[in-house]
């Protein structure tokens, strides 16, 4: 497509409900970043694709976070169990090189997650 | 790894006046550093780049950031900032090299509001 596309945009779920999130990255884009943003918090740096592997997960918060790429193309964060702290943004960002640390990087417009 | 750290959570400059947004960074080598910016409905979009040479890079909409090494220092400027410049701005480090563990991470943000 001719950006990073996100869905739902909008989730409200239920505290222990799981949740997926979606990214479909721009055509082509090699490289694909997850980031949480809370109030205060700035971007956090959840996890990074270079094609379907995922060399950096550090920034999953706990193993209630999952994320899997497959066909080098769409991505999915799975929550499990959501917690109210939770609630946050979900930024995803895809760019055309991997691991350089020198990407551009273009950005979904997120899905605002809320838990009950 | 690498860091950046953002001291300003929120500034109210007028317009017309003068800006600067701060932004320091830690990482061993020289890094890779950028300036976000995250406008309501624009969703975030770089404003400018530092990978090397000139310390003073230009961006769009009339930003510019100088790169300071010996103060690990990547500050914002625009010499006269309009309404529409209120926004969210975060500035981001990554790391050099081709490895898998060189990845992008962002400050926390700092929020920018103008006074007509």
């Amino acid at each position: 497509g001719a950006g990073v596309s996100q869905s739902p945009s909008n989730k409200v779920t239920e505290k222990g409900k799981d949740v997926e999130l979606r990214c479909d990255p721009i055509s082509g884009h090699t490289a694909l970043y997850w980031y949480r943003q809370s109030l205060g918090q700035g971007l956090e740096f959840l996890i990074y694709f270079q094609g379907n592997s995922a060399p950096d997960k550090s920034g999953l918060p706990s193993d209630r976070f999952s994320a899997e790429r497959t066909g080098g193309s769409v991505s999915t964060l799975t929550i499990q169990r959501t917690q109210q702290e939770d609630s946050a943004v979900y930024l995803c960002a895809s760019s055309a090189k991997s691991g350089t640390g020198r990407e551009k990087l273009f950005f979904g417009s997120g899905t605002q997650l809320s838990v009950l | 790894a690498q860091s950046v750290t953002q001291p300003d959570i929120h500034i109210t400059v007028s317009e017309g006046a003068s800006l600067e947004l701060r932004c320091n960074y830690s990482y061993g080598a020289t890094p890779y550093l950028f300036w976000y910016v995250q406008s309501p409905g624009q969703g975030l979009q770089l404003l400018l780049k530092y990978f090397s040479g000139d310390t003073l890079v230009q961006g769009i909409k009339g930003f510019e950031a100088e790169f300071k090494r010996s103060q690990s220092s990547f500050h914002l400027r625009k010499p006269s900032v309009h309404w529409s410049d209120a926004a969210e701005y975060f500035c981001a480090v990554g790391a050099q090299g081709y490895s898998s563990a060189s990845k992008i991470i962002f400050g926390s943000g700092t929020r920018l509001s103008i006074r007509p």
